[in-house]
């Protein structure tokens, strides 16, 4: 089957660093996506894993084991433009493009 | 800039009705996907197309359809809408090679069926 885990909703505080798990078991496997997506709008692209380690962006990173099924995002020095959901996505094509999600987590970034 | 352009944000409708939702991307892309969004369950796949005239069920096809006659334009039928369709659908693209991109997605259709 195909299942994507992650936490419903996180809190933190501006200037802090938050972590957003992801556990993900797909049929096939071909990258780890994560999106943000702020209420209202349309999901966009954040960060691609498809090798084990880390990917570094500005503040944000992602970090993906395969043997473990597990990826997570890391934000750093979070700002108030951060509260937005954040979607996990597993492509389960091995040649193509399909993705599976997770359902989603929601960040609320207090002052 | 590059866009997947959902024709209509807000729709209501009627229980029974036939249901067109119109997708068009302008980046020439060979992928594109129907999707519907859900609170506390995500996105949930339900149809897409790896080329013109082609299409394959996803993870909820029942009670949709869907027509792509060019490779710009993917559209999702409801045959007959019910009050259980009520959700968010969200288009989606994608180039064939670049398994690196990912989606780009279009704004939105909040669909109400009533």
């Amino acid at each position: 089957g195909q299942n994507i885990d992650q936490p419903t909703e996180m809190t933190a505080t501006e200037g802090a660093i938050v972590q957003i798990n992801c556990t993900y078991q797909t049929s096939g496997f071909n990258g780890l996506f994560w999106y943000q997506q702020h209420a209202g709008e349309a999901p966009t692209f954040l960060s691609y894993n498809v090798l084990d380690g880390l990917e570094e962006k500005g503040r944000f990173s992602s970090f993906l084991s395969r043997s473990k099924g597990y990826s997570y995002l890391l934000l750093k020095e979070l700002q108030m433009k951060d509260s937005a959901s954040y979607l996990c996505a597993a492509n389960r094509d091995n040649y193509g493009q399909n993705f599976v999600f997770g359902p989603g987590t929601r960040l609320s970034v207090l002052p | 800039d590059v866009k997947v352009t959902q024709s209509s944000r807000y729709l209501v409708k009627r229980t029974g009705e036939k249901v067109f939702l119109e997708c068009v991307q302008d980046m020439d892309h060979e992928n594109m996907f129907w999707y519907r969004q859900d609170p506390g369950l995500g996105l949930r796949l339900i149809y897409f197309s790896y080329d013109v005239k082609m299409k394959e069920k996803g993870d909820i096809p029942e009670g949709y359809s869907v027509s792509r006659e060019k490779k710009e334009r993917f559209s999702l039928i409801l045959e007959s809408a019910s009050t259980n369709q009520t959700s968010m659908y969200l288009c989606a693209s994608s180039t064939r090679t670049g398994a690196a991109s990912g989606y780009t997605f279009g704004s939105g259709t909040r669909l109400t069926v009533v």
